[in-house]
């Protein structure tokens, strides 16, 4: 069965700084990956997205990822954080039939001054 | 193009009555997912349905069922409420037809079950 780690819970950054977040997924085939990032009471947008291609994908808000198969990572980074990314990120995985996602269990990002 | 719709955005009810949630999808989408987000399991997937058939299934217990209907606006049904079905239950629309395609979210209904 297919699954998502996030290895870090919890991320604090200060203003200005870059930013990785990890992501590891399991699945017997070739993924298709997303990060989505959920302020809080609010739903889930979606930031970028790997389907096939080149292996590093830019999305919204200056959010770039990078997709590794040899070590079935697909990390998120942003090389200057801004206050107003604080949120919680979500990695997920999808199949190639359905919309049946597996999220990972999330990172919240905090963002100091 | 307007977004995914939820409605209601907040819900109180007492352990043992049931419920039901409806989602509006962006127009043109055929797919509508529902998940159920809490802190301890954190995003899990419920069901999915595609042209008014659902095509996808968690793990979740029968007392969760849902619908779409010709318009592609679908409900979610839990019945027989448990406080652990205390959570924030979220909406997703997709344009796909077989393939997997990216999913846009609604803003969730937060159900508290007292």
């Amino acid at each position: 069965a297919q699954s998502v780690t996030q290895p870090d819970i919890h991320i604090t950054v200060s203003e200005g700084a870059s930013l990785e977040l990890r992501c590891n997924y399991s699945y017997g085939a070739t993924p298709y990956l997303f990060w989505y990032v959920q302020s809080p009471g609010q739903g889930l947008q979606l930031l970028l997205k790997y389907f096939s291609g080149d292996t590093l994908v830019q999305g919204i808000k200056g959010f770039e990822a990078e997709f590794k198969r040899s070590q079935s990572s697909f990390n998120l980074r942003k090389p200057s954080v801004h206050w107003s990314d604080a949120a919680e990120y979500f990695c997920a995985v999808g199949h190639n039939y359905g919309q049946n996602f597996v999220f990972g269990p999330g990172t919240r990002l905090s963002v100091l001054p | 193009k307007a977004g995914v719709t939820q409605t209601p955005r907040y819900l109180i009810k007492t352990r043992g009555q049931q419920v039901t949630l409806s989602c509006s999808p962006i127009s043109g989408h055929r797919s509508v997912s529902w998940y159920q987000q809490t802190p301890g399991q954190g995003l899990q997937f419920l069901f999915e349905y595609f042209s008014e058939t659902q095509r996808n299934k968690g793990n979740f217990p029968g007392r969760f069922s849902g619908r779409q209907f010709s318009n592609s606006r679908s409900e979610m049904n839990v019945s027989t409420l448990e406080l652990g079905d205390s959570a924030l239950y979220l909406c997703a629309s997709s344009a796909s037809g077989t393939e997997t395609f990216e999913q846009y979210f609604g803003p969730g209904t937060r159900l508290t079950v007292t």
